[in-house]
């Protein structure tokens, strides 16, 4: 079956980086489009970043751009979200999904906490 | 960006009872709409997508309609695993834009 197991969260100060990592399993990894999406604490659902199977694309939400980095490794089926120059308002779960169009799987997410 | 706005917040509803959660797009989307549950602690779940279509391993009280710019998800007869947050998602347009979610609460 389809997973997909996020981590590298964790508390970081503002300004600093951090990378996330999302490993999938149970399908073909190089064939699908991938996702972050993320949630602050009792808050809704905000697309982040996706990039295309291939990595030849990637979109960005607007409140990321310049700071965050969508990449890939389909060797290692792994997806991930760099981030760098961190907000506080960058406080969320964090979870990657995959398809292009609509979300067909998740993972259960990893939280990052920015705070001083 | 494609706003999409949600209704209602909250709806109160009684096990074994009709919910009907409401879906606008500022802009027409076409039937490039999905609508995802999502459950305390929990990843979302994808329900619908293509307006219309339920995702596999959805029960068939889960029905979803419209295209353009209103949606409907309908949920014919409440049953208790049914109490959640729903949001709606587009993909028509980059960036994708969900909506604010609807909680739906036991009555």
């Amino acid at each position: 079956q389809v997973q997909l197991v996020e981590s590298g969260g964790g508390v970081v100060q503002p300004g600093r980086s951090l990378r996330l990592s999302c490993a999938a399993s149970g399908f073909t990894f190089s064939s699908f489009a991938m996702h972050w999406v993320r949630q602050a604490p009792g808050k809704g659902l905000e697309w982040v970043a996706v990039t295309w199977y291939d990595g030849s694309n990637k979109y960005y939400a607007d409140s990321v751009k310049g700071r965050f980095t969508i990449s890939r490794d389909n060797s290692k089926n792994t997806l991930y979200l760099q981030m760098s120059s961190l907000r506080a308002e960058d406080t969320a779960v964090y979870f990657c999904a995959r398809g292009l169009g609509e979300l067909q799987n998740w993972g259960q997410g990893t939280l990052v906490i920015v705070s001083s | 960006e494609m706003v999409m706005t949600q209704s209602p917040v909250t709806l109160s509803v009684s096990p074994g009872e009709r919910a009907t959660l409401s879906c606008r797009a500022s802009q027409s989307v076409s039937s490039n709409l999905a609508w995802y549950q999502q459950k305390p602690g929990q990843a979302p779940r994808l329900l619908i997508y293509g307006a219309s279509t339920r995702a596999t391993g959805i029960p068939a009280r889960f029905s979803g309609s419209g295209s353009g710019t209103e949606f409907t998800l309908t949920i014919s007869s409440l049953q208790s695993e049914d109490f959640a947050i729903y949001y709606c998602q587009q993909y028509n347009n980059w960036p994708r834009t969900f909506g604010q979610g609807t909680k739906v609460e036991i009555k």
